[in-house]
């Protein structure tokens, strides 16, 4: 059973960096698959940050590619994102989660719980 | 970009009817890189649909998607009452990765 866990600060203030880790069981990082992280803002919609694969590829959101940066760490079963120079905007809840094939980097089959980071000073 | 919109924002079902949710892409989404996704209060989304009609594992048969291009349909036939939630489409086949805005199943 693949289990995905964010984990990070709940609080962090405007203008500095965001950082979440993902731990994933079940399965490993580096056994293919692209790992993805999608947030969203409380009671609104989805949206997708980026995903990487196991071997270094790496697809951001324009939207957000200048203040991002995914990484994985195969030795420790995890993938990173880190988010600079935040603003209330990026207040949401953060999903990591799995896509479903290794061709492309979506859908997402495997979902963590989420994990809500508040951006305030 | 590839925008999403999602159609009724607000279904009003009861227990046994179906629903029938419509997804428009602004642009042709390709190679029908198209999925659909549930999603409750206080939880992640589950995925339901990709390419456009194949159902997820553990997706039961009442669950059906159709369409290409840019006009995409998600039916949930014989509502449940764990069906009532928030559902979202999503294409995968240009990037950026987007979604719809949701629809809401809502018990009448």
């Amino acid at each position: 059973q693949v289990q995905l866990q964010e984990s990070g600060p709940g609080l962090v203030k405007p203008s500095e960096t965001l950082s979440l880790t993902c731990a994933v069981s079940g399965y490993s990082v580096s056994g293919g698959y692209y790992w993805g992280w999608i947030r969203q803002a409380p009671g609104k919609g989805l949206e997708w940050i980026g995903s990487i694969s196991h071997n270094g590829n790496i697809y951001y959101n324009p939207s957000l590619k200048s203040r991002l940066t995914m990484s994985v760490d195969t030795s420790k079963n995890q993938f990173s994102l880190k988010l600079s120079s935040v603003t209330a905007a990026d207040t949401a809840i953060y999903y990591c989660a799995r896509g479903l094939t290794i061709i492309v980097v979506a859908p997402f089959d495997y979902w963590g719980q989420g994990t809500l980071v508040t951006v305030s000073s | 970009e590839i925008v999403l919109t999602e159609s009724p924002g607000t279904l009003f079902l009861s227990p046994g009817e179906r629903a029938t949710l419509s997804c428009r892409a602004s642009q042709s989404v390709s190679s029908s890189y198209f999925a659909w996704y549930q999603q409750k209060p206080g939880q992640a989304p589950r995925l339901l649909i990709y390419g456009a009609s194949s159902r997820a594992t553990g997706i039961p048969d009442r669950f059906s998607g159709s369409g290409s291009g840019t006009d995409f349909t998600l039916t949930i036939d014989r509502l449940e009452p764990e069906d009532f939630a928030v559902y979202y489409c999503q294409q995968y086949g240009s990037s950026p990765v987007t979604f719809g805005q949701g629809t809401k199943v809502q018990s009448k």
